[in-house]
């Protein structure tokens, strides 16, 4: 079965200390691994697709990576409009809008 | 370039009614999916409609349903609200040729007291 973890559940961080989120994922054929960002009461907002391991993606503060059954993002000397939760998801079949979420986790970083 | 628009924002039911949430997909986008998030998870796919039909349906019963109308925007409807019904509804939109990615609206928070 399709399956998504991600850890840690919380992290707090203090502004410029830089750390990584984890997601595990176990899936029957990749088809694109997600991250998302969502702020508190509002939708999630696209960050990354990785689709093979090796694969590395970067956005500002962020850079999203990809293994056979993890993925990693990093982020480097945040600031606290990072603050939010991050998902990570994977399709689930061929195609479409199907996509497995992990629970997130919450970030916080402090000033 | 409008982004994913859902309607209403926020609403409250009383437990056995029946409620509609509406959204209108991405600007060039032609397929719309839903989901449920409760407070502290990751959200859960209810289904996907593409031409008007449901195309893929996630383990949710049927007091879910939905639409989707010729200009590809979408209804979901859930008849007989129990209190476990409370979440955040998110619709997200795709264009199905392009395959991928999905991009999810603001959301609509039901609360079923």
């Amino acid at each position: 079965e399709d399956q998504v973890t991600q850890s840690p559940e919380a992290l707090r961080l203090q502004e410029g200390e830089s750390s990584s989120l984890n997601c595990s994922y176990t899936v029957s054929g990749l088809r694109g691994l997600f991250w998302y960002r969502q702020d508190p009461g509002k939708g999630p907002e696209f960050l990354f697709t990785l689709y093979s391991a090796g694969e590395e993606k970067e956005k500002e503060r962020l850079k999203a990576t990809l293994t056979k059954k993890e993925s990693f993002l990093h982020i480097t000397a945040p600031k606290p409009e990072d603050s939010a939760t991050y998902l990570c998801a994977v399709r689930r079949g061929v195609y479409g809008q199907n996509f497995v979420f992990g629970p997130g986790t919450r970030l916080s970083v402090l000033p | 370039d409008a982004g994913v628009t859902q309607s209403p924002t926020h609403l409250i039911k009383t437990r056995g009614q029946q409620v509609t949430l509406r959204c209108s997909p991405k600007s060039g986008h032609d397929t719309v999916s839903w989901y449920q998030q409760a407070l502290g998870q990751g959200p859960q796919f209810i289904f996907q409609y593409y031409e008007e039909e449901e195309r893929q349906r996630g383990n949710f019963p049927d007091r879910f349903s939905g639409h989707q109308f010729p200009n590809y925007s979408s209804e979901l409807n859930v008849n007989a609200l129990l209190l476990g019904d409370s979440a955040l509804y998110l619709c997200a939109s795709s264009l199905k040729s392009s395959g991928n990615t999905i991009y999810f609206g603001e959301g609509s928070w039901l609360t079923v007291v």
